[in-house]
């Protein structure tokens, strides 16, 4: 059965203490790895899609990479404006997207 | 920057009414999905819409919900008749392709009394 499992579920740091989450899944027929943000009581904000293994993508603070088994989203040097849920997903080659549990991420001043 | 909108932000129905959730997708996108997200839980994909017609659906779509794109710029999701299961941000998502990226709207909280 496909799945997505993203850990930890909630990580609090201090502002300025990098760190990485992690996305691990099993998925026929990958077809892209999706990180998302979402703020409470909105809609997911698309962060980074990423399509092979090996590949990287960066934003401000953070970088996406991928393996064939999972996927980690590094936050360096994160700010209280980095706090939000990350949502990790796949997608499947028949069109569906399988969403992760997300991790609450909150950021200290 | 072009987005996806969700009318309306809040709706509260009673058991067994049926309501219409409503969404403009991105102008140059030619998908259209509906996800729905019960509090605390994760995104739940139910059902993706290209050329007029559904490509998939998942289990939780069942008789009791249909979509429609009545022009060129709506996509609506109805639900028949509301359970109290029901109860959930649904939100709304579209791509220019289906192998892109998805962009998601901003959600329509439904309360079924």
């Amino acid at each position: 059965e496909d799945q997505v499992t993203q850990s930890p579920e909630a990580l609090r740091l201090q502002e300025g203490e990098s760190s990485s989450l992690n996305c691990s899944y099993t998925v026929s027929g990958l077809r892209g790895l999706f990180w998302y943000r979402q703020d409470p009581g909105k809609g997911p904000e698309f962060l980074f899609t990423l399509y092979s293994a090996g590949e990287e993508k960066e934003k401000e603070r953070l970088k996406a990479t991928l393996t064939k088994k999972e996927s980690f989203l590094h936050i360096t040097a994160p700010k209280p404006e980095d706090s939000a849920t990350y949502l990790c997903a796949v997608g499947r080659r028949d069109d569906k997207i399988i969403f992760g549990k997300g991790t609450r991420l909150h950021i200290l001043p | 920057e072009p987005e996806v909108t969700q009318t309306p932000s809040h709706q509260v129905t009673q058991m067994g009414q049926e309501v219409i959730l409503r969404c403009v997708p991105i102008s140059n996108h030619l998908y259209f999905y509906w996800y729905r997200q019960i509090l605390g839980q994760k995104v739940e994909f139910l059902v993706s819409f290209y050329n007029n017609e559904i490509s998939e659906k998942s289990e939780i779509f069942d008789d009791q919900f249909s979509v429609e794109r009545p022009d060129g710029s709506n996509f609506t999701l109805k639900i028949r008749s509301t359970k109290l299961e029901d109860s959930a941000m649904y939100f709304c998502a579209s791509t220019r392709d289906s192998q892109e990226t998805q962009y998601f709207g901003p959600g329509t909280r439904l309360l079924v009394l």
